[in-house]
């Protein structure tokens, strides 16, 4: 079945500064990717998502990519802003799973002072 | 758009009694719902995924007869822990999806239960 990598675990950036989270998934198959933001209490928030058949997709701080061959994809934050401090999960999802999708185990994104 | 609730938001219950949690879709009719269950500092755990009418479909290891979930309606599914044990004790997280074309999953905000 799917598995889906996801790295660091732990970020920290200083504000200003970018933020990059990467993961990695195994089956071929999948071709949608959502980033989801879950701060403290709360349920995760979709935050921006990537179908296989684009690149790249960008809303303001935020940029994703992907490389199919690779079976990587990426989230970019720029500017970072202390509201951003979180725990952000990728996930991978394909037809041929009835769309379960598959979490990452998550990077804890610390935006120091 | 696509705003899921859940409802309670937290539950403190004695061990033995049954716990019920409703997720609602708001603004949208959701054919397919999802729970799932999230230790402290843990990825979300999928438990089980409700479809309207039908009967829901469980992960490998979770318990049907544990957690019972019920879809009556397109902007309702209920998910019920029987017995509650303090290893029951997690946050329980519902999704729903809007549009039957897409997988994307908006989540509710999900539900701490406490077993005591």
């Amino acid at each position: 079945g799917e598995n889906v990598e996801q790295h660091p675990s732990t970020l920290s950036v200083q504000e200003g500064d970018s933020a990059v989270i990467k993961c990695t998934y195994s089956d071929s198959a999948s071709n949608y990717f959502p980033w989801y933001k879950q701060e403290l209490g709360k349920g995760p928030q979709l935050i921006i998502d990537i179908r296989s058949n684009v690149g790249e997709k960008k809303d303001q701080r935020i940029a994703v990519t992907l490389n199919k061959t690779a079976k990587h994809f990426s989230l970019h934050i720029t500017e970072t802003q202390p509201e951003d401090s979180a725990v952000y999960f990728c996930a991978a999802s394909g037809w041929n799973r009835d769309d379960k999708i598959i979490f990452g185990k998550g990077t804890r994104l610390h935006i120091l002072p | 758009g696509a705003v899921v609730s859940q409802h309670p938001s937290r539950v403190i219950c004695k061990s033995g009694t049954s716990v019920k949690i409703e997720c609602r879709s708001l603004d949208f009719q959701a054919t397919t719902m999802f729970w799932y269950r999230q230790f402290p500092k843990k990825s979300l755990m999928l438990m089980a995924t409700s479809n309207e009418g039908s009967k829901a479909t469980y992960e490998q290891g979770v318990e049907k007869d544990k957690f019972l979930i019920n879809h009556a309606s397109l902007t309702l599914s209920t998910l019920t822990v029987t017995s509650a044990h303090p290893e029951d004790s997690s946050f329980y997280i519902c999704s729903a999806i809007s549009d039957p074309s897409t997988d994307t999953q908006y989540f509710g905000p999900g539900t701490r239960l406490t077993v005591l």
